[in-house]
């Protein structure tokens, strides 16, 4: 069974300039997250879909993050304008609803850096 | 204060000794409690969950759940070099996990 994967691995972009993730979750899952982790810290989750409705983005920064998981398989994180605070490790993770252990797989994921 | 907190690191044990890692948590909402080995560079793999109060054996890791203390723990056994990683811990409240900052175990041949 293939894991999660994402795309790219590594981006480094100039600050200002627009970059986007994307993420194909294990077949089957239907719930799908974003984390960002900062060098030293946690994952901190960023947003989660159930299907193609996203049922907690409270975490996300709306002025210049967004996603999209339109036929509820993959999905897409965008930033626009990347800032240099935005260099961090984003991560794709899915999981099965209705276990109620809440196992999450993660992806390889994405190392951003903003210059 | 974090809704996770993990005992700060780093952690270095000889190889075939136990080492112990801890965990508390403010959310009283958490239902279950993982534990994440996250190698440099890669992403975290999980080792262990537990949601019941009492201690969990997965063959050398042992968790451990106190609920009314807010305190988890993970013990690992007969540690090798392979165990070198960084340990996250994880709780989970309506299928929202919240992660400490992790602890850095290095093993010492």
């Amino acid at each position: 069974e293939a894991g999660v994967v994402q795309s790219p691995r590594y981006k480094i972009i100039e600050k200002k300039q627009p970059v986007a993730f994307w993420c194909n979750p294990i077949s089957g899952h239907n719930t799908l997250y974003w984390y960002l982790q900062n060098l030293g810290q946690g994952p901190e989750l960023l947003i989660r879909y159930e299907n193609e409705e996203a049922v907690d983005d409270s975490q996300l920064p709306k002025d210049r993050f967004s996603a999209e998981r339109l036929k509820g398989v993959d999905s897409t994180l965008k930033i626009q304008p990347a800032e240099l605070g935005d260099s961090a490790v984003y991560l794709c993770a899915s999981s099965l609803r209705g276990d109620r252990n809440n196992e999450q797989f993660f992806g390889p994921g994405t190392r951003l850096t903003v210059l | 204060q974090k809704e996770v907190e993990q005992n700060s690191g780093p952690l270095s044990v000889p190889e075939g000794a136990i080492a112990s890692l801890n965990c508390t948590y403010s959310d009283r909402g958490s239902q279950s409690f993982f534990w994440y080995r996250q190698y440099s560079g890669k992403s975290p793999e999980l080792i262990m969950f537990i949601y019941s109060n009492g201690d969990k054996e997965d063959g050398r890791f042992t968790a451990q759940l106190n609920k009314a203390s807010q305190y988890v723990s993970l013990l690992i056994r007969d540690s090798q070099p392979s165990d070198s990683a960084t340990y996250l811990c994880a709780s989970s409240n309506d299928y929202k996990l919240s992660f400490g900052a992790g602890t850095t175990v290095t093993v010492r041949a």
